[in-house]
């Protein structure tokens, strides 16, 4: 059981806006930087957003994250199928001293 | 940008040990660390640890504290992570990434290896 609660599943037709939730606590979430991560099927985790909000070069304007109080959230618009993916939250946990990870949302596009 | 390239699949016996190469290319490799993450099958994924590029200092959860061991080699620019006492459920994809930390935090993986498959099987 994860620290770090997402969705387990999403779906949304193409070209429409999806958010994705990761709620965290006062030790997390709250204190420190959130990162999202795509994992296309078969291969290794990708940084999407770094330090709540930003992207990385070469990561569409369509993947925007945010971030308040103790919760984050990734958004994504103009869905395509190319988005179909496990989407995963992560953060410093300032009292256990550990990175976490969410527990993953399936994003389905149909 | 940098590159992170994993050593090949294993299959291991329970009670066995495997080690799992990094090598990193295309940044400082001392300027950062290297944490290890698994994911099990269809699970999600969770942190290992994470050793300093640099001075070679570690970190480990917990409940791998005293099964496993991450070293460097910083002039081969290459992260180990071995595992001890292999269980079936140490059956996973292990992956590794480059990683800051500092005294108070890690401040995320900012790209990542391939994966390497590590299968326990009798």
């Amino acid at each position: 059981q994860s620290l770090l609660t997402q969705p387990p599943s999403l779906s949304a037709a193409p070209r429409q806006k999806v958010t994705i939730s990761c709620a965290g606590s006062s030790s997390n979430i709250a204190k420190n930087y959130v990162y999202w991560y795509q994992q296309l099927p078969g291969t290794a985790p990708k940084l999407l957003i770094y330090e709540n909000n930003r992207r990385p070069s070469g990561i569409p304007d369509r993947f925007s994250g945010s971030k308040s109080g103790a919760s984050a959230t990734l958004g994504i618009t103009g869905l395509q199928t190319g988005d179909e993916a496990d989407y995963y939250c992560g953060t410093w946990d300032s009292s256990l001293s550990v990175s976490l990870f969410g527990g993953g949302t399936k994003l389905t596009v149909l | 940008q940098g590159q992170l390239v994993q050593s090949g699949a294993e299959i291991k016996k329970p009670g066995a040990s495997v080690k799992v190469s990094c090598k990193a290319s295309g940044y400082t490799f001392t300027t950062y660390g290297v944490s290890w993450v698994r994911q099990a099958p269809g699970q999600g994924l969770e942190w290992m640890g994470w050793v300093s590029g640099d001075n070679g200092y570690t970190y480990y959860v917990q409940k791998l504290q005293g099964r496993v061991t991450m070293t460097t080699d910083t002039a081969t620019r290459t992260a180990y992570m071995e595992l001890r006492s292999l269980r079936s459920d140490d059956t996973a994809a292990y992956y590794c990434g480059r990683e800051f930390c500092d005294s108070d935090r890690c401040w995320g993986i900012d790209f990542w290896g391939q994966g390497t498959l590590v299968t326990v099987s009798s």
